[in-house]
């Protein structure tokens, strides 16, 4: 199985704080890259897509390196309604593969 | 009503009975999709039909068996459940050539099997 790997955590960082979550995959063949969110029992959530030039989205950055075959997310000025997991994604070939997601815990 | 509806949402059945996982969405999808997820595992393909005609087993089919009874239809069954079976099971829709925007998936059957 073409494997994503993910720290699955936890991170428990305070309100406000910066925090940056890495990823690596197997697959050299990847095509599409994606972070989903995952709110406890719920259904992932696509968070946003993962380009090589890199894409920002307000509070949200990812970042992917296809040489290292690596990928990142960074969430700037935390909020406590992040906390939840986040889920690292490839696509190479008929469906989407996920990583086992990491977790992340906002305190006041 | 949501785009992707899973029924049951929360089942409990018994070892050795035969139970079946409907879903159906209104996006107009092609494609779509069933995943397990286990805590700690992550999310794992059983299936997944790219059109009515056409079925395809995932990572972890053993077990399992789907129907496609319509492009918006899409169930899972299995014949005879067992414990290691109890997880939490998605049903996700996606569109061809739209690799960008991901899939869109259903809130979720908790199934138990004691």
């Amino acid at each position: 199985r073409k494997e994503v790997e993910q720290d699955p955590g936890p991170f428990n960082v305070p309100e406000g704080a910066t925090v940056a979550f890495n990823c690596t995959y197997s697959n050299s063949a990847s095509q599409s890259f994606f972070w989903y969110r995952q709110d406890c029992r719920k259904e992932p959530k696509l968070l946003m897509s993962v380009y090589s030039s890199g894409n920002e989205d307000g509070r949200f950055t990812a970042q992917l390196n296809r040489a290292s075959q690596y990928i990142s997310l960074l969430i700037r000025d935390s909020k406590l309604s992040d906390s939840a997991t986040y889920l690292c994604v490839e696509k190479g070939g008929y469906a989407l593969n996920f990583g086992k997601g990491t977790s992340l815990l906002v305190t006041p | 009503d949501a785009d992707v509806t899973q029924t049951p949402r929360n089942r409990i059945t018994k070892t050795g009975k035969r139970i079946m996982l409907e879903c159906s969405q209104t996006k107009g999808h092609d494609r779509m999709y069933w995943y397990r997820q286990d805590p700690g595992l992550g999310l794992r393909l059983i299936y997944y039909s790219f059109d009515v005609k056409d079925i395809n087993k995932g990572e972890i089919s053993d077990g399992y068996s789907v129907s496609r009874q319509a492009q918006a239809k899409f169930s899972l069954s299995l014949e005879s459940a067992i414990p290691n079976q109890t997880a939490l099971y998605f049903c996700a829709t996606s569109a061809p050539g739209q690799g960008t925007y991901g899939y869109t998936f259903g809130s979720g059957t908790r199934l138990t099997v004691v």
